[in-house]
């Protein structure tokens, strides 16, 4: 069975510029939550989506928006990248959502921003 | 927000020895997790904790979610030098599935 996959795996952006993560989830995982992992804040949640609809979400700014679609594939992006945007970002997935769900991760997606 | 408190933030062990880290958190959780990340992956699930005392293992490694539900501990025994990463200890609250992770305990084992 395939794991979580996401593309791209290396990303390099400018100041201002604005990008978008995608995040195949294992098959059968209707759930997808995000994650942004730097060294200075460890892994901070972003949002989690279920059945097309954002079901939680953490706290970063409305820059930070996210979909998930019919077969439950997920896109994140961020507009008007910041210095402070650089980070691994992590995509992980989970049959349903809540207990005895645990969430698998995939590899992640290292965006730098210059 | 909440916060998890992972300690140590760092271990250099010898091979053969055993290891224990723990998580302490400021409220309570229904479920405490472990996982392990390697250099360039994502974190991969070690132990899943349900239930206040429980205690399970997964080869060489036992966690324990605690009584007051506000913490967990791992345990490695007997290191062996593919052990080397970072610990990460999570846990989950009623809200669905948004999980709160620890700083990290980073792993070193010399031969």
């Amino acid at each position: 069975k395939a794991g979580v996959t996401q593309t791209p795996r290396y990303l390099i952006k400018t100041r201002g510029q604005q990008v978008t993560l995608s995040c195949s989830p294992i098959s059968g995982h209707r759930s997808v939550s995000w994650y942004q992992q730097t060294p200075g804040q460890g892994l901070q949640f972003l949002f989690e989506y279920f059945s097309e609809t954002q079901r939680n979400k953490g706290n970063f700014p409305g820059r930070f928006s996210g979909r998930q679609f019919s077969n439950s594939r997920s896109e994140m992006n961020v507009s008007t990248l910041e210095l402070g945007d650089s980070a691994l970002y992590l995509c992980a997935s989970s049959r349903r959502q809540g207990r005895y769900n645990e969430q698998f991760f995939g590899p992640g997606t290292r965006l730098t921003v210059l | 927000g909440q916060q998890l408190n992972q300690s140590p933030q760092s271990m250099f062990i010898q091979e053969g020895e055993d290891v224990s880290m723990n998580c302490t958190s400021s409220s309570i959780f229904n479920t405490w997790l472990w996982y392990k990340q390697d250099p360039g992956e994502g974190p991969v699930l070690l132990i899943a904790l349900y239930k206040a005392g429980e205690l399970t293992s997964n080869g060489r490694l036992t966690a324990q979610f605690g009584i007051t539900r506000k913490d967990s501990f791992l345990n490695i025994s007997a290191s062996i030098p593919s052990d080397v990463g970072i610990y990460f200890c999570a846990g989950r609250n009623n809200q669905g599935g948004k999980l709160i992770f620890g700083q990290g305990t980073e792993l070193s084992v010399k031969p």
